[in-house]
């Protein structure tokens, strides 16, 4: 079965602009969870989606915003792009098929490493 | 407080030795537990999941869980260099997934 795959892998944009990233989930996964990794604060969630619906957010402004398709395929969108959005961006997949506390095992794709300059 | 604490520094094992790592977490009320392990440059990949107090052993792998204590650990038994990375601890709660921020480790041939 292919795994998750993000993207692109990577992209250099600068202060201001809008990025969108693609995530595309191991098939019959419904779930997928988006999260920024920078060397300082880790791993961070930034949203879940399950059946195009966001179940779950975290701490972030609103420039971070998702998406998901009828075929599960997330895209995340960050706009006005700050020096502060350069990491890692990986996406998660999960069947979906549990909510709440009780998350199901996520499997991480590639990520996409995003530069702001 | 933090919600899943990784607070040991980078870890140096010899090669064959058993590697320990240590996570707290501030939720009473977390039910899932994950290690995963992350190589530089890559994306984490999970090595174990444990729900039960006890024990939870899978190869080289055990992960140890004390709800009580609110504590989860992991040993690398005969640790290998391939074992070389950070390990993340991931706790469920709020309705996610909250990750420490990793402990390094180096195992030395």
């Amino acid at each position: 079965k292919a795994g998750v795959t993000q993207t692109p892998r990577y992209l250099i944009k600068t202060r201001g602009q809008q990025v969108t990233l693609s995530c595309s989930p191991i098939s019959g996964h419904r779930s997928v969870s988006w999260y920024q990794q920078t060397p300082g604060q880790g791993l961070q969630f930034l949203f879940e989606y399950f059946s195009e619906t966001q179940r779950n957010k975290g701490n972030f402004p609103g420039r971070f915003s998702g998406r998901q398709f009828s075929n599960s395929r997330s895209e995340m969108n960050v706009s006005t792009l700050e020096l502060g959005d350069s990491a890692l961006y990986l996406c998660a997949s999960s069947l979906g098929l549990l909510a709440g506390d009780f998350p199901e095992t996520q499997y991480f794709g590639p990520g996409t490493r995003l530069l702001v300059l | 407080q933090k919600e899943v604490e990784q607070n040991s520094g980078p870890l140096s094992v010899p090669e064959g030795a058993i590697a320990s790592l240590n996570c707290t977490y501030s939720d009473r009320g977390s039910q899932s537990f994950f290690w995963y392990r992350q190589y530089s440059g890559k994306s984490p990949e999970l090595i174990m999941s444990i729900y039960s107090n006890g024990d939870k052993e899978d190869g080289r792998f055990t992960a140890q869980l004390n709800k009580a204590s609110q504590y989860v650990s992991l040993l690398i038994r005969d640790s290998q260099p391939s074992d070389s990375a950070t390990y993340l601890c991931a706790v469920s709660g709020n309705n996610r997934l909250a990750f420490g921020k990793g402990n390094q480790v180096v195992v030395i041939p």
